[in-house]
């Protein structure tokens, strides 16, 4: 079976619900900052994302919002679907190297 | 985007063989990059595939387990040498843009070391 997020963090909403997503990243030099999500036997699918010169930026049904000051970045679903479920990771950028979180399963309950 | 595609999608293999890991893209890009998921963690990066020239790789990887080729801008692949139950993982190959600065992931090779 698949092995990917057995052990990460999970969120767990209701379908139609908001849910909200969060990760501290680590290089107050990173300048740009992206959301991936990680369904099942797939690799990582771009979500959203955002410079470091912006604080809020906003997609279909997701926006992503950045604290410098704290180096904190939430992913944020409207209207959670179950097709939502999935592992979500949040990646800096400094130079040309990405750097990964550790990851959020996300469970969405019908 | 990029569609990008690897071959083989998954494969098992016994300890002391090596498998080699291919990554096509459809059109020609400038970056080219290997990471490794093992079980359960988040996704850490290997190494750069450098046109033309060696591979630039990440600290705790190196060039002898972790053999990297791109001989154009499209093509790229990823050797697992003489391998061992830990080297169990997705392989994934990603691409970067010239003109944006993300990056796009093919679906992963899934390695399981016996």
């Amino acid at each position: 079976g698949e092995s990917v997020g057995l052990h990460l963090p999970t969120l767990s909403v209701q379908e139609g619900d908001n849910s909200i997503i969060n990760c501290a990243y680590s290089n107050s030099a990173s300048d740009y900052f992206i959301w991936y999500k990680q369904e099942s036997g797939k690799g990582p699918q771009f979500i959203i994302d955002i410079r470091s010169n912006m604080d809020k930026r906003q997609g279909q049904r997701v926006t992503v919002l950045l604290n410098k000051t704290v180096k904190h970045l939430s992913l944020q679903i409207a209207a959670t679907q179950p097709g939502d479920s999935a592992v979500y990771f949040c990646a800096e950028r400094f130079g040309n190297m990405l750097t990964f979180g550790g990851g959020t399963r996300l469970m969405v309950k019908p | 985007s990029a569609v990008i595609s690897q071959k083989p999608s998954r494969d098992i293999c016994q300890r002391g063989t090596s498998l080699t890991i291919q990554c096509q893209v459809d059109s020609q890009v400038t970056m080219m990059f290997w990471y490794r998921q093992q079980p359960g963690q988040s996704l850490t990066l290997i190494a750069t595939a450098n046109q033309g020239s060696e591979a630039t790789y990440e600290s705790g990887f190196v060039i002898d387990k972790f053999p990297i080729s791109r001989p154009n801008l499209t093509f790229s692949t990823l050797t697992v040498s003489n391998m061992s139950p830990e080297d169990s993982s997705i392989y994934l190959c990603s691409v970067g843009l010239a003109a944006a600065d993300t990056q796009y992931f093919g679906p992963g090779t899934r390695l399981t070391v016996l």
